[in-house]
């Protein structure tokens, strides 16, 4: 496609579950955030790949989260033994070649841990 | 260390009026870059602007129109003649180098504007 698809678009999990979301940005893209964002905030920076490797993963939060960009497109954020502060909107923007350039995001995966 | 600081969590005007959104960034690089993102009911953030440190000129594009003042640390968005189309929440963004290369991009909290009929 176009632009960036993230999914699932909605992902319900139970407590202490185990999800993946996906990432699948603009072709051509070597920069991929990602971000979350919790109702009335503003995106919170998570992780930054430049290419297969994390630029900058200082954003994620503890030891359950982890993203990984195996061939430089697709990324999967992986969070571990969910918990209920988790819940948030994860968003997943690319760019055309680094942090200074226009970052085109994706609709966002709506995540609740219940 | 990278700040940016929204001030007005909301704003509501009534339509044809101007408004302007605030945006006061904190940065200890010399290079950065300033963005402006809106983020309608759909929930996308789509890109509405960006400028480098370097680069101290204000912009005006139809409606909208940015002001940075390097002086004050500030990168403030106005809105002419508002319409109701333009309710949503903008987000102020600022990017620099990180410690491992690359830049890294922050957003402040955001500014819901609500743009009545």
């Amino acid at each position: 496609g176009a632009g960036v698809s993230q999914t699932p678009s909605n992902k319900v999990t139970e407590k202490g579950k185990y999800v993946e979301l996906r990432c699948d940005p603009i072709s051509g893209h070597t920069a991929l955030y990602w971000y979350r964002q919790s109702l009335g905030q503003g995106p919170e920076f998570l992780i930054y790949f430049q290419g297969t490797g994390a630029a900058d993963d200082s954003g994620l939060p503890n030891d359950r989260f982890f993203a990984v960009r195996p061939e430089g497109s697709v990324s999967t954020l992986k969070i571990q033994r969910t918990e209920r502060g988790d819940s948030a909107v994860y968003l997943c923007a690319s760019s055309s070649f680094d942090g200074n350039t226009e970052a085109f995001f994706g609709q966002g995966t709506r995540l609740t841990v219940v | 260390a990278q700040k940016v600081t929204q001030a007005q969590t909301e704003i509501s005007v009534v339509e044809k009026e101007d408004v302007t959104l605030d945006c006061v960034y904190e940065t200890r690089d010399t290079t950065y870059y300033l963005f402006w993102y809106k983020q309608p009911p759909s929930g996308e953030l789509v890109f509405l602007i960006r400028r480098n440190s370097f680069d101290e000129q204000n912009e005006i594009s139809g409606r909208y129109s940015w002001n940075f003042q390097k002086s004050t640390s500030s990168f403030n968005f106005t809105i002419t003649a508002s319409q109701v189309v333009d309710s949503a929440v903008y987000f102020c963004a600022l990017s620099e180098a990180g410690a491992t290369g690359g830049f890294k991009t922050i957003f402040g909290a955001g500014t819901r504007l609500f743009v009545k009929a």
